[in-house]
């Protein structure tokens, strides 16, 4: 594709139920990101992964969020027992890591809404 | 103190104004300095891209960056009713620490609206 996709693009979802959240990176691209949009927070590192290493977990908020990346490629990130202050928007972003700063590329996010 | 600190704003400016946009951070680790550029539910999408110190002029944008006082800035020239959108700053460090990762560390934003 042209981008990197996200999907769903909103979801609803109650208090302590589980909830799948998908990336489909640019293709070629070897590492991707997961980052999450709170209102009044900024943007604030998730996980990233890099083809086959260990993925960097040191953003994930507590041990309900999960990530996985299958095949080097599409990516989905999992919130277990969902609670109203994991309500924010969850962006995805991939680059072809080149030794350093490289650019990267983000999708338009899911909108998470936990009631 | 967070790492990043960028005035939220909202900035408001009438159509031509030049603006100015900026951040101060903490971290001297810190060596690729980029701007980002997010409309309204949309993602963010990377408007310029700087490493260390110095200045890129892009068109109408102009980045600088000021190591010694931790500062970087983004300017606008001639500014449109379509660059109304929220401007983040983002920094990373030098090189992969084999436990890190590149991850950005962003600004919290700042709402710009052009007013024709």
């Amino acid at each position: 594709g042209a981008g990197v996709s996200q999907s769903p693009s909103n979801k609803v979802t109650e208090k302590g139920k589980d909830v799948e959240l998908r990336c489909d990176p640019i293709s070629g691209h070897t590492a991707l990101y997961w980052y999450r949009q709170s209102l009044g927070q900024g943007l604030e590192f998730l996980i990233y992964f890099q083809g086959n290493s260990a993925p960097d977990k040191s953003g994930l908020p507590s041990d309900r969020f999960s990530a996985e990346r299958t095949g080097g490629s599409v990516s989905t990130l999992t919130i277990q027992r969902t609670q109203q202050e994991d309500s924010a928007v969850y962006l995805c972003a991939s680059s072809l890591v080149s030794g350093g700063g490289e650019t990267q590329y983000f999708g338009p996010g899911t909108r998470l809404l936990v009631l | 103190q967070k790492e990043v600190e960028q005035d939220p704003g909202p900035l408001s400016v009438p159509e031509g104004a030049i603006v100015s946009l900026n951040c101060t951070y903490s971290n001297s680790a810190f060596q690729y300095f980029m701007w980002y550029r997010q409309y309204s539910r949309k993602g963010p999408e990377l408007l310029m891209y700087t490493y260390s110190s110095g200045n890129k002029e892009d068109g109408r944008f102009t980045a600088q960056v000021d190591k010694s006082s931790k500062y970087i800035s983004l300017f606008i020239r001639d500014s449109q009713p379509s660059d109304s959108a929220t401007y983040l700053c983002a920094m990373s460090e030098l090189g992969y620490s084999g436990a890190g990762s590149y991850q950005l560390t962003f600004g919290k934003g700042t709402k710009l609206s052009v007013i024709p």
